[in-house]
């Protein structure tokens, strides 16, 4: 079976744009939660989708933002980058929300200059 | 404060050596503690689960809960080379609440 896929694996982008990353979870999987991962922050949870609707939110600005499409792929939109942006951003995938049995993918390293 | 504290390391020890990774948390509500470990350039994976308080052993591995001193453990036995990764601690209440991670525990096994 394969795993979480995440695209793009590498962006670069300057102050300002706005930015699209991509997860494909586990097939079957009807649960993704979204992650940001920095060095001085650590994971911090970004939100949860669960059957096309977001079922929980993390501490971040509104300029974050998700959604979830009918086959569970879901996506993730920042707008009006910011440097603090920069990240890995980690797409995790579950059968069910609220699970802890949550399987990550590689993530996209997001570069802002 | 953060909810969930974990020491960054780096740590590092020969191999064979028996590895103690720790975390201290805040929040009494939470019910459900887990272990993840993440190679570099790649997604954490769980390690271990545990409910509540006990222990849980898997292999090598020894995962230790204390609600009453809020502090959760991980044992590495025997250590190895490729057990050098960074170690997440995970936990969250048992109301569906979000996942809240520590920072992580840089570990080098060295050969």
């Amino acid at each position: 079976k394969a795993g979480v896929t995440q695209t793009p694996r590498y962006l670069i982008k300057t102050r300002g744009q706005q930015v699209t990353l991509s997860c494909s979870p586990i097939s079957g999987h009807r649960s993704v939660s979204w992650y940001q991962q920095t060095p001085g922050q650590g994971l911090q949870f970004l939100f949860e989708y669960f059957s096309e609707t977001q079922r929980n939110k993390g501490n971040f600005p509104g300029r974050f933002s998700g959604r979830q499409f009918s086959n569970s792929r879901s996506e993730m939109n920042v707008s009006t980058l910011e440097l603090g942006d920069s990240a890995l951003y980690l797409c995790a995938s579950s059968l069910l929300q609220n699970t802890d049995t949550q399987y990550f993918g590689p993530g996209t390293r997001l570069t802002v200059l | 404060q953060k909810e969930v504290e974990q020491d960054p390391g780096p740590l590092s020890v020969p191999e064979g050596a028996i590895v103690s990774l720790n975390c201290t948390y805040s929040n009494s509500a939470f019910q459900y503690f887990m272990w993840y470990r993440q190679y570099s350039r790649k997604g954490p994976e769980l390690l271990m689960y545990t409910y509540s308080s006990g222990n849980k052993e898997d292999g090598r591995f020894t995962a230790q809960v204390d609600k009453s001193s809020k502090y959760i453990s991980l044992f590495i036995r025997d250590s190895q080379p490729s057990d050098s990764a960074t170690y997440l601690c995970a936990m969250r209440n048992n109301q569906g609440g979000k996942l809240i991670f520590g920072q992580g525990t840089e570990l080098s096994v060295k050969p």
